[in-house]
């Protein structure tokens, strides 16, 4: 079955410690992004991509790399300059470009400071 | 900017109960209208659409009508189960912008 597969489940990072979410997809789409989830604040977005070696900065970009060298592929790094890094946080992936088109979405990584 | 509120949560009913989940909008162009639906642990899974004015996405027996005028895209179902518990997103698509997200509503249902 198609779909977006995204590990570890859970993670935690110690102080000073970069963390690479992964993220991946069958589902042949162009498009793939990352959000971050806090309770109570929606979903904010981090960074996307809509095409192979091309991304932006989405609202919140600050503290947190990608890169993208296959169409299946957006890891996610978060880096010791995110001071706040515990959230949920959730991959998706569209067919074309964001407007208008339905994203689809992991199941999500959990990640929490030691 | 564009935006997207929401009414606040938690909403509580009774199974077989009436729900209505607000949902407004702000936006410079012709938006998409999304609903999204978050099971606990879960990512999130569209629920259903409209791409124009007076469009009305349904779904799973929940409705929800792009009502231009009024800037609003409320959700609605005619009676809730216990298994339609989750957070629900309501979200706006502007051409060439990514989706922005209301803050979600939770919705506890009870038998």
């Amino acid at each position: 079955d198609g779909g977006i597969t995204q590990s570890p489940k859970y993670l935690f990072r110690k102080e000073g410690q970069n963390v690479t979410l992964s993220c991946e997809q069958n589902l042949n789409h162009d498009a793939m992004y990352w959000y971050r989830q806090d309770p109570g604040q929606g979903l904010r977005l981090i960074y996307y991509s809509q095409i192979v070696n091309d991304f932006q900065k989405g609202d919140i970009a600050e503290g947190y790399s990608v890169s993208r060298e296959k169409k299946e592929s957006f890891p996610l790094t978060v880096t010791s300059a995110q001071k706040n890094p515990t959230a949920f946080y959730l991959c998706a992936s569209s067919m074309g470009g964001p407007s208008n088109q339905p994203q689809h979405f992991g199941d999500g990584t959990r990640l929490s400071i030691l | 900017g564009d935006s997207v509120t929401q009414m606040e949560g938690p909403v509580t009913l009774s199974e077989e109960a009436f729900l209505t989940i607000n949902c407004t909008y702000t936006a410079t162009g012709y938006p998409s209208l999304f609903w999204y639906v978050q099971y606990p642990g879960e990512g999130l899974q569209l629920l259903l659409k409209a791409t124009k004015a007076d469009d009305k996405g349904s779904n799973k027996g929940f409705e929800a009508t792009y009502r231009k005028e009024t800037t609003s895209f409320h959700l609605e179902k005619g009676s809730v189960q216990v298994s339609d518990s989750a957070v629900y997103f309501c979200a706006l698509s502007d051409p060439g912008t990514a989706l922005i997200f209301g803050k979600g509503t939770t919705l506890s249902v009870s038998s």
